[in-house]
């Protein structure tokens, strides 16, 4: 099984400053087809979880334009760049690149 | 607008069965792989299986804390997919979220808002 590892697991962050959450694959979720078989999701308060990243890089519609996802084989980023009262909640990257699919532990953002 | 919606949480006692359904609507139902994830309180997101679209067999993959246990179904006349859970332990205890597995691109791409399954004696 590829073990996802997240990095930190609590992100206090002071609005309109950057936030990064790292995660790390046990091993590489590159595809010989040139995909990154990466996603981050996150879940608000109350929430179900909603989808930010695909495919390591890739916006989902309707997510600003603050979030990117970067970086590759095994270690990943994503980047929020400037922080709002809104992005509260529990962040997850997740493999898709071979089953059983697995999430990282997540990482839980509050506001200073 | 894409719409999932899970039905059939209940409190249920140890080594009972329960079945969940999610209806899809807003979508051609049978063009995509229909998952579902759970999460323990107080856990993260775990995912429990898919099960394929007909175009790549209707097959289904199962997580190793549920295989055996848990099966899921289809039914794209109806729109509609299950998740038959089997001698079910306190650890399953969880909101049980169905969502939606693009093919190729291999992620989830929509979820429900969940349903409460609680096993308890």
């Amino acid at each position: 099984d590829i073990v996802m590892t997240q990095s930190p697991l609590s992100l206090p962050v002071t609005p309109g400053e950057p936030a990064f959450i790292s995660c790390r694959s046990s091993q590489s979720v590159l595809h010989s087809n040139g995909n990154k078989y990466l996603g981050w999701y996150l879940q608000k308060p109350g929430k179900s979880p909603q989808l930010l990243i695909y495919l390591g890089s890739n916006r989902a519609s309707g997510v600003p334009d603050r979030f990117s996802g970067s970086g590759s084989g095994t270690d990943y980023t994503l980047k929020i760049s400037r922080v709002e009262a809104d992005d509260v909640g529990v962040y997850y990257c997740m493999q898709g690149l071979q089953t059983p699919i697995t999430f990282g532990q997540g990482t839980r953002l509050e506001i200073k | 607008e894409v719409e999932l919606v899970e039905s059939g949480g209940d409190l249920v006692q140890p080594g009972r069965s329960l079945r969940l359904s999610c209806a899809g609507s807003g979508f051609t139902f049978s063009d995509y792989a229909m998952s579902w994830v759970r999460r323990a309180p107080g856990k993260g997101l775990e995912w429990i299986g898919f099960i394929r679209s007909k175009v790549y067999g209707a097959t289904t993959e199962y997580a190793a804390s549920v295989k055996g246990r848990f099966t899921i179904s289809r039914d794209d006349s109806n729109n509609i997919a299950h998740l038959q859970m089997n001698s079910l332990k306190t650890e399953d205890t969880a909101v049980y979220y169905c969502s939606r597995w693009k093919h190729v691109q291999d992620h989830i791409d929509a979820w429900g808002k969940g349903t409460t399954v609680t096993v308890s004696s």
